[in-house]
């Protein structure tokens, strides 16, 4: 168990519908890090927040957003849903030190959507 | 441009053996490595890392080793055991682009008996 939580485990929902999945990072940790994996893409970095602020973004696409809460809990939230998006995201999280961008990345156990 | 890429996308061992599995990297500005461990239906676990400026590290059974000149990167086991079946990625930390870790497509590691 690495201490990140992630919810909802499993998300079916239609095109073009939105969805929220949430992320609990572990105690003490003030980066939050979004990937989604798929069998075509792989493990693709989408979004890091540190402290409630952005900090690194990948190829998130425009209907994606997230962000980063004051009790360091994270939300990102998928819109106008196609087929494509149906995969594994997975929520990272990482230390204290802002300047340390190795701090290892623990990740939780994911969530599954699936776009109908 | 980034990429990391593995040489084989599967490996099936003999219980007791030792494993390899090789990546290679395409960033000479990365002076980071990860290597994650895969298990189905969960999340990526961490397994060992390495900085640049290092050519081999070592944990419990396992080594990585860096050869920066190729830009090649490998992970061994040592008496790999049916617990160590999983996807194994590299990752690689590009300089300057905050904790953005890039993943390479992953190395199924299967254990035989």
């Amino acid at each position: 168990d690495s201490g990140v939580t992630q919810t909802p485990k499993h998300l079916i929902t239609a095109t073009g519908q939105r969805v929220t999945l949430r992320c609990s990072p572990r105690s003490g940790d003030l980066s939050v890090y979004w990937y989604q994996q798929s069998l075509d893409q792989g493990l693709q970095f989408l979004i890091q927040y540190y402290n409630g602020e952005e900090r690194a973004k990948g190829n998130i696409l425009e209907r994606f957003s997230a962000q980063q809460f004051p009790d360091l809990h994270s939300e990102l939230n998928l819109s106008s849903l196609e087929l494509g998006d149906s995969a594994l995201y997975f929520c990272a999280s990482s230390g204290d030190t802002f300047s340390s961008s190795t701090d290892t990345q623990y990740f939780g156990p994911g969530t599954r959507l699936t776009v109908l | 441009g980034e990429s990391v890429g593995l040489h084989l996308p599967t490996l099936s061992v003999q219980e007791g053996d030792n494993s390899i599995i090789n990546c290679a990297y395409s960033n000479s500005a990365s002076d980071y490595f990860i290597w994650y461990k895969q298990e189905s239906g969960k999340g990526p676990q961490f397994i060992i890392d390495i900085r640049s400026n290092m050519d081999k590290r070592q944990g419990q059974r396992v080594t990585v080793l860096l050869n920066k000149t190729v830009k090649h990167l490998s992970l061994q086991i040592a008496a790999t055991q049916p617990g160590d079946s999983a996807v194994y990625f590299c990752a690689d930390l590009p300089y300057n682009q905050g904790g953005k870790l890039i993943f390479g497509q992953g190395t199924e590691l299967s254990v035989k008996p």
